[in-house]
C-alpha cells in the first residue's frame, strides 16, 4: 500500500525562523512529488513540483528536496512570516497523475 | 489567478437530496480531472478519476452509483452525490492538469463543503 507520512503533524514557530517540514513515502517508483498549501476551509495551492529526476526545486523562500532512495522529501521555509501559517501537504504521484497525499503539517507562525 | 473553478463553494441540504458539484478548468483543456474527499483534520483521499468522453474510474470503496461523475467536455466535470445522507458530509475538491503539457502540477479548485442535515 502506498503511504505518505508527514512529520511533524503540527508546528508553531516565532516569525523569522527557518523551518523544515518532512515528508516520507513508501513507493520508490515515484513519478514526481508535489507540495501544497491549504488554508482553513479552502482548496489547495500548488507550491513546488519535483520530478523524479530532480533533487530540489526553489521558489522564493521555499525550497523542496527529493531523495528517492530514502523515500523522503523536505520543504524548507526561510524567514517564516505569519502569512505562512497554513497546512502544508505533500503528495506523491506514482504515475497516471493519481496523487497520494500525506497527513499534513499544520504550521503556525506567530508575530 | 485560479485556473480551476469549483461551484458551489458550500451546500447545506436535507437528507435524501441529490447535490451536483461542478469543476471547470478555466483556461486550459483537461481530459482528466480528479475528485477528492477530505474529512475534518484528515488528508485528501482520491475518490475517482474523471475521463472526458468515457466512464470514470473509481477508487476502491467508493460507490459509483452514489457518486455519479460526468465529464462531457474538456473543461467541465461534474460530481453528483445522489440521495445524500449525513455521512456524506465532507469537503469535496477537484483537480485538473493541463492535457497538452506533460509533467505539470495538478491545479485544485477551492473545494465544496457539503453539509447534509
Amino acid at each position: 500500500k502506498q503511504e505518505v507520512t508527514q512529520i511533524p503533524a503540527a508546528l508553531s514557530v516565532p516569525e523569522g525562523e527557518n523551518l523544515v517540514l518532512n515528508c516520507s513515502f513508501t513507493d520508490s517508483a515515484i513519478y514526481n512529488l508535489q507540495w501544497f498549501r491549504q488554508d482553513p476551509g479552502k482548496g489547495l495551492t500548488s507550491l513546488l513540483l519535483i520530478q523524479s529526476s530532480q533533487r530540489e526545486q526553489t521558489s522564493g523562500r521555499l525550497n523542496a528536496s527529493l531523495d528517492k532512495s530514502s523515500g523522503r522529501s523536505t520543504l524548507y521555509i526561510a524567514a517564516s512570516q505569519p502569512g505562512d501559517s497554513a497546512t502544508y501537504l505533500c503528495a506523491m504521484n506514482t504515475g497516471f497523475q493519481k496523487l497520494v497525499f500525506g497527513t499534513g503539517t499544520r504550521l503556525l507562525v506567530s508575530p | 489567478g485560479a485556473v480551476v473553478s469549483q461551484h458551489p463553494s458550500r451546500v447545506i441540504c436535507k437528507s435524501g437530496t441529490s447535490v451536483k458539484i461542478e469543476c471547470r478548468s478555466l483556461d486550459f483543456q483537461a481530459t482528466t480531472m480528479f475528485w477528492y474527499r477530505q474529512f475534518p483534520k484528515q488528508s485528501l483521499m482520491l475518490m475517482a478519476t474523471s475521463n472526458e468522453g468515457s466512464k470514470a474510474t473509481y477508487e476502491q470503496g467508493v460507490e459509483k452509483d452514489k457518486f455519479l461523475i460526468n465529464h462531457a467536455s474538456l473543461t467541465l466535470s461534474t460530481l453528483t452525490v445522489t440521495s445524500a445522507h449525513p455521512e456524506d458530509s465532507s469537503f469535496y475538491i477537484c483537480s485538473a492538469r493541463r492535457t497538452e503539457i506533460s509533467n505539470q502540477p495538478q491545479h485544485f479548485g477551492d473545494g465544496t463543503r457539503l453539509s447534509i442535515l
